[in-house]
């Protein structure tokens, strides 16, 4: 299985909002409302910030959002702080029961 | 709220087994409808899925390791495991086990396992 695209980096200044793409086919991405957001600040575990699309669980800032069109899942995030500095990837469930990673986004806030 | 920890050897030899164990407090391991998975990240990489355990046993593993790895559980201890054989340089990475299937959270810490002689 082929890892879903995003975008190697964005970047944004504090109080602006940025989206980061995913990309997959329709075996992935395309076939189910099952793609999830995750953050990962250096050196810790990735804590999940999206999940199904687009709800958030609970205690995530509903600065964070997330939708679907196609194939392509985006994460947006408003009012950017500078905690918002982390990697971000996305998952999506597969036809073939698996899970698949994108290859991470590095926001950096300016 | 439940908790994960992953365990196991920090070194392994090339051609040998990679054995890891993730405890589960604050929860059941048997209970419910969980889903217990598996993803690894090399350093500076992304994450890569490995697999996941359904509670009943059934399991489903990322077709690049299928033939190498077997996710277990341990109900008595309220742990599962991970065994990834004939490990070579390319599967040193931070191994995080984790809760769910689509909706991974919590995740355990993560523990470095560097394959060298």
């Amino acid at each position: 299985q082929s890892a879903l695209t995003q975008p190697a980096s964005v970047s944004g200044s504090p109080g602006q909002s940025i989206t980061i793409s995913c990309t997959g086919t329709s075996s992935d991405v395309g076939g189910y409302y099952s793609v999830s957001w995750y953050q990962q600040h250096p050196g810790k575990a990735p804590k999940i910030m999206i999940y199904d699309v687009s709800y958030r669980p609970s205690g995530v800032s509903n600065r964070f959002s997330g939708s679907k069109s196609g194939n392509t899942a985006s994460l947006t995030i408003s009012g950017l702080q500078a905690e918002d500095e982390a990697d971000y990837y996305c998952s999506s469930f597969t036809t073939s029961s698996t899970l698949v990673f994108g290859g991470g986004t590095k926001l950096t806030v300016l | 709220q439940v908790q994960l920890q992953e365990s196991g050897p920090g070194l392994v030899k090339p051609s040998q087994t990679l054995s890891l164990m993730c405890n589960v407090s604050g929860g059941s391991i048997s209970s419910g409808s969980d889903y217990w998975s598996w993803i690894r990240q090399p350093a500076g990489k992304a994450l890569e899925w490995i697999g996941r355990m359904y509670t009943n046993g059934r399991t489903n593993y990322n077709p690049s390791l299928k033939s190498r790895v077997t996710i277990s559980v341990d109900t008595s201890k309220n742990q599962f495991s991970l065994n990834l054989s004939s490990v070579t340089a390319a599967d040193t990475a931070v191994y995080y086990c984790a809760r769910g299937s689509t909706r991974i959270d919590p995740w355990g810490q993560g523990t470095l396992v560097t394959v060298s002689s």
